[in-house]
């Protein structure tokens, strides 16, 4: 069991360019989110979904989109990368949404100039 | 709406003290409550959750946790600190009945001193 995996482990873009986080689990786990941790602000949810083909917006979902097409992918993407989005991103899954017993990857850190 | 606040932003404590890392809540209804630990340049590992039942939760590495409902707190506690337990902790909570995402607080830095 690889757990939750997220590549690249760190990017840096420039202004306006595009990329996409990704995040993948082999737990079979249905619940799935994305979170950046800035510092001081602790983590705060991006996107989350509660299985293939069901996404929902967090507290701060501004610049980002995300699709969940498989139960073990679960892609984020910036659509035009701004200095504010420069942050360490955390992808993360739990088998039970209730429960919240989450399994969290190693992040990415993501650096915009 | 739901809301967790960890008050110290730092707590230092020296090898073999007790340690208290402090969490409070506002939720609408019952909440779960997790702690999760971040060492340098890793994810969050989940410590401990109060889900029901007892009031004190007893986790991983030794953690220990005890919900109160009056006070909405949900304060982290260890015996005797090591080293090793130095790191990033978050409180984080989600109301039930509801199918709300978890809620982070900002996370206390732990320092223990030998």
């Amino acid at each position: 069991n690889a757990g939750v995996t997220q590549t690249p482990k760190f990017q840096v873009l420039k202004t306006g360019q595009s990329m996409t986080l990704q995040c993948a689990q082999d737990m079979n786990h249905e619940y799935m989110s994305w979170y950046r941790q800035d510092p001081g602000m602790g983590l705060r949810l991006i996107h989350y979904s509660v299985g293939a083909g069901i996404t929902d917006q967090g507290e701060v979902p501004n610049g980002y989109n995300v699709s969940r097409s498989t139960t073990e992918d679960f892609p984020l993407r910036l659509l035009s990368a701004a200095p504010s989005q420069t942050s360490v991103y955390f992808c993360a899954s739990s088998a039970d949404r209730r429960r919240y017993e989450q399994y969290f990857g190693p992040g990415t850190r993501l650096t915009v100039t | 709406a739901q809301s967790v606040a960890q008050p110290e932003d730092q707590v230092n404590v020296a090898e073999g003290n007790p340690l208290t890392v402090k969490c409070t809540y506002s939720v609408s209804g019952n909440p779960y409550l997790f702690w999760y630990v971040q060492y340098p340049n890793r994810g969050l590992q989940f410590l401990l959750k109060y889900i029901t039942g007892d009031n004190l939760v007893k986790g991983s590495y030794g953690f220990e946790a005890e919900f109160n409902k009056s006070q909405t707190s949900f304060h982290l506690k260890k015996p005797s600190a090591l080293v090793s337990d130095s790191a990033l902790y978050f409180c984080a909570v989600r109301p039930r009945p509801g199918n709300t995402p978890l809620v982070f607080g900002k996370g206390t830095r732990l320092s223990v001193i030998a």
